[in-house]
């Protein structure tokens, strides 16, 4: 079975905090692929970041950092100096290669101060 | 990129009634689409996944003659919930898979469901 873990139901950090949100998968699949994705309040699905399972590489893009390590079976994402904008809920998500099924972990709800 | 739109954005109804949601991939032809559905603050949980021409495939615990989804063509799926209820009101968002990049859903912006 798959299945997504965010710990993290909701986080709170002052503008220009790092901050970091947690996600651990657990999947028998050998190929798959991992996922964030950003969901603003007005609902829409924003996609942030597709790494597949042969790819251990650490990314970066921007203020955005994504920390993939097989061997504990995470995938954590970074933002660098926060700022009011990436208010939103992040999910992380999983799919295997021998079908298209996304899971999705329940959410992290992030609150950037002002 | 690709584009994948969905209409009505929102709509109210009446218990009862039944509702009819479109889903369309713009600029690409999507062999497979799915269909999410997400109650307040929680996550996204897929309800059936449809493929051009065919049955929808549909989750366990997901009523397949209550949400009926029909995928007519490469550009449009439709999901029709029957007799909504109350309970039936949430975020209902669509995905469109493109054949030329597996393992890649964009989703549509969902359509906001309230039974009254």
């Amino acid at each position: 079975a798959q299945k997504v873990t965010q710990a993290q139901t909701e986080i709170s950090v002052v503008e220009k905090e790092d901050v970091t949100l947690d996600c651990v998968y657990e999947t028998r699949d050998t190929t798959y692929y991992l996922f964030w994705y950003k969901q603003p309040p007005s609902g829409e699905l924003v996609f942030l970041i597709r790494r597949n399972s042969f790819d251990e590489q650490n990314e970066i893009s921007g203020r955005y950092s994504w920390n993939f390590q097989k061997s504990t079976s995470s995938f954590n994402f970074t933002i660098t100096a926060s700022q009011v904008v990436d208010s939103a809920v992040y999910f992380c998500a999983l799919s295997a290669l021998r079908d298209d099924k996304i899971i999705f972990g329940k959410g992290t709800r992030l609150h950037i101060l002002p | 990129g690709a584009v994948v739109s969905q209409h009505p954005s929102w709509v109210i109804c009446k218990s009862g009634t039944s509702v009819k949601i479109e889903c369309r991939s713009l600029d690409f032809q999507a062999t497979t689409m799915f269909w999410y559905r997400q109650f307040p603050k929680q996550s996204l949980m897929l309800m059936a996944t449809s493929n051009e021409g065919s049955k929808a495939t549909y989750e366990q615990g997901v009523e397949k003659d209550k949400f009926l989804i029909n995928h007519a063509s490469l550009t449009l799926s439709t999901l029709t919930v029957t007799s909504a209820h109350p309970e039936d009101s949430s975020f209902y968002i669509c995905s469109a898979r493109t054949p030329t990049r597996a393992q890649t859903q964009y989703f549509g912006p969902g359509t906001r469901l309230l039974v009254l």
